[in-house]
């Protein structure tokens, strides 16, 4: 079974630019997640989608993030412009809905993330 | 708002014993899930083990166990025998009944030889 995929690995930017960052999630997954994990903390949740409606983004910084899931498949997240304090490893994760206790075996699953450095 | 406290910034032990990583959480929810999660250098997020609210057993996973006290709305993992390999940042993390799942702010372990 394929994982789910993010790209790119690693990007490097300076501030003010934009970036986007995108991922593939587990065919038939409905949830996506990204989390931004700032170095040496744990993740913190900016979106999460069921499907391709969003279902919490209270911790999106709006001004300059943006994401979106069309289709309910993929999913990119962009920041417009980038500042320093974004500088964090973005993870995407995705779940599904187990129909019996058979299923629940692992619920989540995560991509590699993406290290972003803002200069 | 649900909350996941990890009151252990960093811990070492030695190679072979045993460790307790602490885990409290905030929730006025009935039912949800509890997990661990193991983070090394590359990043990527292990799930070493998982607890549904709805039972009362313990999780178990080869040297990984959970002590899940509900009422007191705990959840420390236990890691006996340990080896060089679990060295990592490790993650307590809940999730509702919406899928929202929030993680604590991680412990630092590291096992020396």
């Amino acid at each position: 079974e394929a994982g789910v995929a993010q790209s790119p690995r690693y990007k490097i930017i300076e501030k003010r630019q934009s970036v986007a960052f995108w991922c593939n999630p587990i065919s038939g997954h409905a949830t996506l997640y990204w989390y931004q994990q700032i170095l040496g903390q744990g993740p913190k949740l900016l979106i999460q989608f069921q499907n391709n409606g969003v279902v919490d983004d209270s911790q999106l910084p709006k001004d300059r993030f943006s994401a979106e899931r069309l289709k309910g498949v993929d999913s990119t997240l962009k920041i417009q412009p980038a500042k320093l304090e974004d500088s964090a490893v973005y993870l995407c994760a995705s779940s599904f809905t187990p129909q019996s206790a058979a299923e629940l075996n692992e619920k989540l699953f995560f991509g590699s993330g993406t290290q972003l450095s803002v200069l | 708002a649900q909350t996941v406290t990890q009151s252990q910034p960093e811990m070492s032990v030695q190679e072979a014993e045993t460790v307790t990583l602490s885990c409290t959480y905030d929730t006025s929810e009935n039912n949800y899930y509890l997990f661990w999660y193991k983070q090394p250098p590359s990043r990527q997020m292990i799930l070493v083990i998982r607890q549904e609210a709805y039972k009362q057993q313990n999780a178990t996973e080869n040297r990984f166990s959970v002590n899940f006290q509900k009422a007191a709305k705990s959840f420390s993992l236990k890691i006996s025998d340990s080896q060089l390999g679990d060295t990592a940042m490790y993650f307590c993390a809940f999730m509702n009944r919406d899928d929202k799942i929030i993680f604590g702010k991680g412990t630092r372990l590291h096992i020396l030889p």
